[in-house]
């Protein structure tokens, strides 16, 4: 049982680039989210989604797009790299969306943007 | 919204003695909360969680948490430190009728001999 899958775990991007971070869940989880890890700054909420198809955004959207077109992948996208989005980007899943159901987290990508 | 402040964003401790670890949250209705801690290059593991019921939270690797409405924190200890015990901890809250949970600023456990 893998559990949440996150691809890939390293990437530098030139400012302007664009790039999609997979993550895949095998859980049949219903609600799928996207943090980014700063240091001093904990885990922000990006986007997250309560079932396949739907999209909400989270705490920082901006220069963010998400899909979640099957229910087991949540993707992440970043259509115009800036070094800001530099971060450690985690997926997370979870059976519903209530205190009950606690997340599940991917080990996490790595992104540099020069 | 809701909001959680953890004290402290690095705290060393000998092995064998007390960890302390502090959070507070910002609400004026009780929420649910939570300790999640975070291993090099892994992502977060629940750790424990308050809902409703007993005050005093035990989780897992000896770590128990204790809500105090009064004070509004809900401060993560451990009896006896381990080195196994370094990691990353984040205090998070989840608001009554949302879906999202809010993670605190964290809080960085160095473990000495």
């Amino acid at each position: 049982n893998a559990g949440v899958t996150q691809t890939p775990k390293f990437r530098v991007l030139k400012t302007g680039q664009s790039m999609t971070l997979l993550c895949a869940q095998d859980m049949n989880h219903e609600y799928m989210y996207w943090y980014r890890q700063d240091p001093g700054m904990g885990l922000r909420l990006i986007h997250y989604s309560v079932g396949e198809g739907t999209t909400a955004k989270g705490e920082v959207p901006d220069g963010y797009n998400v899909s979640r077109l099957k229910k087991q992948n949540f993707l992440l996208g970043l259509e115009s790299a800036a070094p800001s989005q530099t971060s450690v980007y985690f997926c997370a899943s979870s059976f519903q969306g209530g205190p009950n159901s606690p997340l599940h987290f991917g080990n996490g990508t790595r992104l540099t943007v020069t | 919204a809701q909001s959680v402040t953890q004290l402290g964003s690095h705290v060393s401790v000998s092995e064998g003695a007390l960890v302390l670890l502090r959070c507070n949250y910002s609400s004026s209705v009780p929420p649910y909360l939570f300790w999640y801690v975070q291993y090099p290059n892994q992502g977060l593991q629940l750790l424990l969680k308050y809902t409703t019921g007993a005050t005093l939270v035990k989780g897992i690797n000896g770590f128990e948490a204790e809500f105090k409405k009064s004070e509004t924190s809900f401060h993560l200890t451990k009896p006896s430190a381990h080195m196994s015990d370094a990691a990353e901890y984040f205090c998070a809250v989840h608001d009554r009728g949302g879906n999202k949970l809010t993670f605190g600023t964290g809080t960085q456990l160095k473990v000495e001999l």
